[in-house]
């Protein structure tokens, strides 16, 4: 079965500094997606940023880019240039390829300092 | 980029009655549509995933009888929780999937509250 590990349960970050979140997966397929999810107070999930695990570059939106590290099945979100409004609860999520199941991690808070 | 509209965002109902959760895809057909259950601060916890015209599909310890699904059109998909009691409270969001596609667009949400 696809699991899905964030380990910081909470981070913390400065206004306008840099910050990174992390996740692994473990899985048998060799084509799938993994994305990145925001939700901030307002519940609404958001989508952040994804990855084809076929393609080995980076995936990159704007302020937000991913260290894909397909052997070692790691997927961290950097975001840079932080903002008050990054602040949220933040998961990462896999999908196979043709199949149904979004797996989730567990998340993790971000915070945002002024 | 696709919609999904959930209503209602929020409902308070009294122990033992049913209340009804619809979700709807407004500019795209969702052959899929997924339920998920999130307790504070924790992850989203998959309780099924319908099809459109088929039966759900529920995940191991979800109560089939108790969590109503019906997905009958490519744009609308409905949870029902039936006799409904305070460990029933929780937030409720959908998902949405359309053909050939591998992202998901989520709802607003329901928050559910059972006296």
């Amino acid at each position: 079965a696809q699991t899905v590990t964030q380990s910081q349960p909470e981070m913390s970050v400065q206004e306008a500094e840099t910050v990174t979140l992390s996740c692994t997966y473990d899985t048998s397929e060799s084509d799938y997606y993994l994305f990145w999810y925001k939700q901030p107070p307002s519940r609404q999930m958001i989508l952040v940023i994804r990855q084809e695990a076929y393609k080995q570059q980076n995936a990159t939106e704007n302020r937000f880019s991913v260290n894909f590290q397909k052997a070692a099945k790691s997927f961290s979100l950097k975001i840079s240039d932080s903002q008050l409004g990054d602040a949220a609860m933040y998961f990462c999520a896999y999908l196979v390829e043709y199949g149904n199941k979004l797996v989730f991690g567990a998340g993790t808070i971000l915070r945002v300092k002024s | 980029g696709a919609v999904v509209s959930q209503h209602p965002s929020r409902v308070i109902c009294k122990s033992g009655t049913s209340v009804k959760i619809e979700c709807r895809s407004l500019d795209f057909q969702a052959t899929t549509m997924f339920w998920y259950r999130q307790f504070p601060k924790q992850s989203l916890m998959l309780m099924a995933t319908s099809n459109e015209g088929s039966k759900a599909t529920y995940e191991q310890g979800v109560e089939k009888d108790k969590f109503l699904i019906n997905h009958a059109s490519l744009t609308l998909s409905t949870l029902t929780v039936t006799s409904a009691h305070p460990e029933d409270s929780s937030f409720y969001i959908c998902s949405a999937r359309g053909a050939a596609d591998e992202k998901l667009f989520f709802g607003s949400g329901t928050q559910l509250s059972v006296l």
